[in-house]
């Protein structure tokens, strides 16, 4: 499946800074996700969003504000990130209402630099 | 605790050999599903194979297999034939709760895979 995009797929930005990560999925879906995926670490699940409404917050800081204005399309708007900030961010989206089933099909990733 | 362990931080197979790849889960929830990703190094995740916890039958999709053991609680990846495209980091996942809709994955740390020639 190769229905969902990101961009950038590269970003470098300063503390300072204030930016946004898109994901656009083709596929039909209706959940959309942000994941972070540092180094060494397992990815974490940040957002969650189903039928544009945030179904979870996995304490993220506030400094990441994600905004869904439809089932197709999910930002995360940055501001004043710290270097440790420094990441892969994947974007995923399922069908969800389906019995068991609900796989999750993720875009390329936006590799975040913050100096 | 975690819930998702997959001991073995990096794994060498030779071309057209078999390998499998460990994972281990932690549930006191019924439904659940178990997916595997594949993770090139270009960073998409690419999902290649899932088990229900109430499935009967190990899954299985082309060369992808999952040995389900459920009472142990391991959910291994089998890649028969391997191929040097095969190379990447692969991640064992697992769903909570699968008749709710929308809920996360949980993911282990990732095997990283590399075949030679």
């Amino acid at each position: 499946e190769t229905g969902v995009t990101q961009t950038p797929r590269h970003l470098v930005m300063g503390m300072t800074n204030k930016k946004s990560l898109k994901c656009e999925q083709h596929l039909g879906h209706n959940a959309m996700y942000w994941y972070k995926q540092s180094a060494k670490k397992p990815l974490e699940l940040m957002f969650v969003y189903n039928f544009k409404e945030q179904t979870e917050n996995n304490s993220v800081p506030s400094r990441f504000s994600p905004e869904c204005p439809n089932s197709s399309h999910l930002f995360l708007h940055l501001h004043t990130l710290q270097p440790e900030d420094s990441a892969l961010y994947l974007c995923a989206s399922s069908r969800t209402g389906t019995t068991g089933v609900e796989t999750q099909y993720f875009g390329p990733g936006t590799r975040l630099l913050v100096l | 605790a975690q819930k998702i362990t997959q001991t073995q931080p990096g794994m060498f197979v030779q071309e057209k050999e078999a390998v499998t790849l460990d994972c281990t889960y932690d549930t006191s929830d019924p439904s659940y599903g178990l997916f595997w990703y594949k993770q090139p190094s270009s960073g998409e995740m690419i999902f290649l194979i899932y088990q229900g916890s109430y499935d009967q039958q190990n899954a299985t999709e082309g060369r992808y297999s999952l040995n389900f053991q459920k009472a142990r609680k391991s959910a291994n990846l089998v890649i028969s034939a391997s191929q040097l495209g095969d190379s990447a980091m692969y991640f064992c996942a697992m769903r909570e709760g699968i008749l709710q809709a929308g809920t996360a994955l949980i993911f282990g740390k990732g095997t990283t895979l590399s075949v030679s020639s």
